[in-house]
């Protein structure tokens, strides 16, 4: 069966910093991969997906993630971190039965410390 | 061009009263997913939709959660005779296949039992 495991419930950087979010998964089968981002009472907003085309994956508000296979890997990065990423991460895969449901890890909370 | 809506935002209830959640998908979209956030949880899978078909709700509680996508109108998850336990956040997606890669969330709805 497909998961994800998020390591790290609360990551706290400083405005500029690296950000990286860890995601590792579990799949018997090619997957599809995702990361979310939710902020304070708001939904959820996808920052970038992996279906098997490119390895990194560049999404939206300068984030980016690299699938890498060998260590079932797909974590989350950003060069430089801004206040307004401060928000709860989510990193997900498609799961079992072909039915398009997705599978979200515990999620990360990204603090951003001026 | 609007998102996918979901009423009310908030909802209170008692326990043992009903909750009626309501989302309405992006237009042209016509299968629904419903996730449910318990508070500091990732999101859990309940019930995938098609119009008037119930696909997959291999993660619906057995007793007092029903689901509905009429041909009109929006999908309705129906909890009948809340307890504590069921206050949380209710997603909804929506989606115009049902691989779940192009899927779009609402803003959820809040439901506290008291």
């Amino acid at each position: 069966a497909q998961s994800v495991t998020q390591l790290g419930s609360h990551v706290s950087v400083s405005e500029g910093a690296l950000v990286l979010l860890r995601c590792n998964y579990s799949s018997s089968v090619p997957p599809y991969l995702f990361w979310y981002v939710q902020y304070p009472n708001q939904g959820l907003q996808l920052l970038l997906k992996y279906t098997s085309a490119a390895t990194l994956v560049k999404g939206i508000n300068g984030f980016e993630a690299e699938f890498k296979k060998s260590e079932t890997s797909f974590h989350l990065t950003k060069p430089s971190a801004h206040m307004s990423d401060a928000a709860e991460y989510f990193c997900a895969v498609i799961g079992s039965g072909n039915t398009g449901k997705l599978i979200f890890g515990q999620g990360t909370t990204l603090q951003v410390k001026p | 061009n609007a998102g996918v809506m979901q009423n009310p935002r908030h909802l209170v209830r008692r326990r043992g009263q009903e909750a009626r959640l309501r989302c309405s998908p992006m237009k042209g979209h016509s299968h629904v997913y419903w996730y449910r956030q318990l508070p500091e949880e990732g999101l859990k899978f309940m019930v995938y939709l098609q119009k008037e078909n119930i696909i997959d709700e291999s993660g619906m509680p057995k007793e007092r959660f029903s689901a509905e996508f009429p041909k009109e109108g929006p999908s309705i998850l129906r909890i009948q005779q809340v307890v504590r336990g069921d206050s949380a956040a209710y997603f909804c997606a929506s989606s115009n296949t049902d691989r779940g890669t192009e899927a779009f969330f609402g803003q959820g709805t809040r439901l506290t039992v008291v």
